[in-house]
């Protein structure tokens, strides 16, 4: 497996700002994803970050709302812009390692709310 | 299109009792399954996956699960349970033909183990 972690881990923002969320693992993994869990539903996949390469963004996700970098191979962010109330969710981050056979591991998580 | 039903929102149990928490799927290609646990202001803990092989796959903290592919599911199971198993559960899928790498959620389910 890998040890994640996010920053922060949750934020109370206001409308109309953007918010950086930064996702580190400790280990070079060639995969990182970015997923979104509204309250009281479950995990949609927002995009997915590859180093070297522009993410790939999922149906109904574009990138000026959520600009993704992806540095190298340990690190990625995943930003929020011109939030609004419905953008209040849990973003989690996940990985999938060479070693992994297929399994992808979470980060803890971002909390935010935006009012 | 891929899916992932749970039909069931919360599963109520008495600590000691055998649980089931069901979950079905639907994919083009052949299914990678995966459980994941999720306690209160945490990320996603992964349980348990089945990508080929033995159709009964056992995990951490002493759940399996398995995989049927004629009926399409893939049911989490432990024989006695704990109280502090109480928490959410979600399954995921990939499908394999696929070469996004994506899971696809169920909505979850609840799982309360009373004393």
């Amino acid at each position: 497996s890998a040890v994640i972690s996010q920053k922060p881990s949750r934020d109370i923002c206001q409308r109309g700002t953007s918010l950086t969320i930064q996702c580190q693992v400790d280990s070079q993994v060639t995969m990182m994803f970015w997923y979104r869990q509204q309250p009281g539903q479950s995990l949609t996949l927002i995009a997915t970050a590859n180093q070297g390469s522009e993410a790939t963004y999922e149906s109904g996700f574009v990138i000026d709302k959520f600009p993704i970098s992806r540095p190298n191979l340990t690190f990625s962010t995943l930003t929020v812009s011109n939030m609004s109330p419905e953008d209040s969710s849990i973003y989690l981050c996940s990985v999938m390692t060479s070693g992994s056979r297929e399994t992808q591991y979470f980060g803890p998580g971002t909390r935010l709310l935006v009012l | 299109a891929q899916s992932v039903a749970q039909p069931e929102d919360q599963v109520n149990v008495a600590e000691g009792n055998p649980l089931t928490v069901k979950c079905t799927y639907s994919v083009s290609g052949n299914p990678y399954l995966f459980w994941y646990v999720q306690y209160p202001n945490r990320g996603l803990q992964f349980l348990l996956k089945y990508i080929t092989g033995d159709n009964l796959v056992k995990g951490s903290y002493g759940f399996e699960a398995e995989f049927n592919k004629s009926q399409t599911s893939f049911h989490l199971k432990k024989p006695s349970a704990l109280v502090s198993d109480s928490a959410l559960y979600f399954c995921a899928v990939r499908d394999t033909m696929d070469s996004s790498y994506k899971l696809i959620f169920g909505s979850g389910t609840r799982l309360l183990v009373r004393p």
